[in-house]
């Protein structure tokens, strides 16, 4: 079966310039996620979709972050504006359901903020 | 906070020998998972283990819980120079990764 698919691989932007990530998950996963993954730290979920629904997105920073998932399929994370401590890899990720189904991941876009 | 804590941070070994790495946490936990991640890429789900299983294997895999210390162990057996990888584990009701363990196995 095709992975999960994101795209750009890489992203160079200046602080206070918006940009924004692709993902499109493995056929029939309901569950997405979206993690930031900080250089040396292991990845904080930023937000996870059920279906188009928003399960859990209690550590998103609202103020300029924001996510959606077209269709209960594919999903966009866009920053705006970009500040200097969001130089991270974005990962997305996709499971059949919730709980403890495995999750399987893309190979992430690494963010870098000058 | 409730991250896991692993344990080493990071670990060296030669080809065929065991490398074990831990996990705790400051709250109880459940199940938890074990992901592999190769660097420059996304992660690899290795294994779940239950709250009602002490140890379970797979392949060279070996993983322990113990609920009541909060706690779960990997064991890579006979290691290979392709399992230099960083290790993680995770609580599957909070999505909370650990700090991660990098694994480092030498030819």
């Amino acid at each position: 079966e095709a992975g999960v698919a994101q795209s750009p691989r890489y992203k160079i932007i200046e602080k206070r310039q918006s940009v924004a990530f692709w993902c499109n998950p493995i056929s029939g996963h309901a569950t997405l996620y979206w993690y930031q993954q900080i250089l040396g730290q292991g990845p904080k979920l930023l937000i996870q979709f059920q279906n188009n629904g928003v399960v859990d997105d209690s550590q998103l920073p609202k103020d300029r972050f924001s996510a959606e998932r077209l269709k209960g399929v594919d999903s966009t994370l866009k920053i705006q504006p970009a500040k200097l401590e969001d130089s991270a890899v974005y990962l997305c990720a996709s499971s059949l359901g919730q709980g403890n189904q495995p999750q399987h991941f893309g190979d992430g876009t690494r963010l870098s903020i000058l | 906070s409730q991250q896991g804590e692993e344990d080493p941070q990071a670990l060296s070994i030669q080809e065929g020998e065991n490398a074990t790495m831990n996990c705790s946490y400051k709250t109880s936990i459940n199940n938890l998972q074990w992901y592999r991640q190769n660097s420059g890429r996304g992660l690899v789900h290795l294994i779940l283990i239950r709250s009602n299983e002490r140890e379970k294997h797979s392949g060279r895999l070996r993983v322990t819980l113990d609920t009541s210390k909060k706690s779960s162990s990997l064991l890579i057996t006979a290691s290979r120079a392709a399992d230099t990888a960083s290790y993680f584990c995770v609580r599957t009701d909070k999505l909370i990764f650990g700090t991660g363990t990098r694994l480092q196995v030498f030819p």
